[in-house]
């Protein structure tokens, strides 16, 4: 079964520091992309980022980077330099091309960014 | 683009009540998405179509959920009759095959 585990239910970051959500995930597909959306407390779920699983480099945006590490099927997102806007709940998410268009979403972790 | 729109954001009606939200995806985008959103279960998936084609409703509650897709431009999510329990934020979201998905604001739905 395709499942998304975030064993991190909150966390807690000082402003500027950095920080690291883990995201774990089982699929028997070769062929997958995985995401993190952001959902801050205006609820709007907003899309951080994205890696295709073929891919070996990274994916960076900005502050936002992965650590993507297909054998061991981890998906971290790092936030560096963290600011206040960026607490909000982080989801992990996945898709199987080959088997639909159906996003598998991890349970959330809460990150408060404290000034 | 408007990005996915949602009607109404918020909603509060009496236990026994049809309730009925609504969708609009984004332009050109083939898949949407249904979800609901609760303190206690998370996020979870109702229902998703493909090309105006329900393809899994496994995660609709029970039968006094109904969901349509008349055409690419819009969807329903129906709820009859509504029950306290149903109180929660319903999300529409749409995609292009294999992408990520774009999410509406959601509507807060409160049933007294």
């Amino acid at each position: 079964a395709q499942t998304v585990t975030q064993s991190q239910p909150e966390m807690s970051v000082q402003e500027a520091e950095t920080v690291t959500l883990s995201c774990t995930y089982d699929t028997s597909e070769n062929n997958y992309y995985l995401f993190w959306y952001k959902q801050p407390p205006s609820r709007q779920m907003i899309l951080v980022i994205r890696q295709e699983a073929y891919k070996q480099q990274n994916a960076t945006e900005n502050r936002f980077s992965v650590n993507f590490q297909k054998a061991a099927k981890s998906f971290s997102l790092k936030i560096s330099d963290s600011q206040l806007g960026d607490t909000a709940m982080y989801f992990c998410a996945f898709i199987e091309p080959n088997t639909g268009n159906q996003f598998y979403f991890g349970t959330g972790t809460s990150l408060t960014v404290i000034p | 683009d408007a990005g996915v729109i949602q009607s109404p954001r918020h909603e509060v009606t009496e236990m026994g009540q049809e309730v009925t939200l609504r969708c609009k995806p984004i332009s050109g985008h083939n898949s949407l998405f249904w979800y609901r959103q609760t303190m206690m279960r998370g996020l979870e998936l109702l229902i998703y179509f493909n090309n105006n084609v329900p393809i899994d409703d496994s995660g609709m509650p029970e039968d006094r959920f109904s969901a349509k897709m008349p055409n690419a431009s819009f969807s329903t999510l129906k709820i009859q009759p509504s029950e306290p329990r149903d109180s929660a934020v319903y999300f529409c979201a749409s995609s292009i095959t294999r992408g990520e998905q774009y999410f509406g604001p959601g509507t807060r739905l409160t049933v007294t």
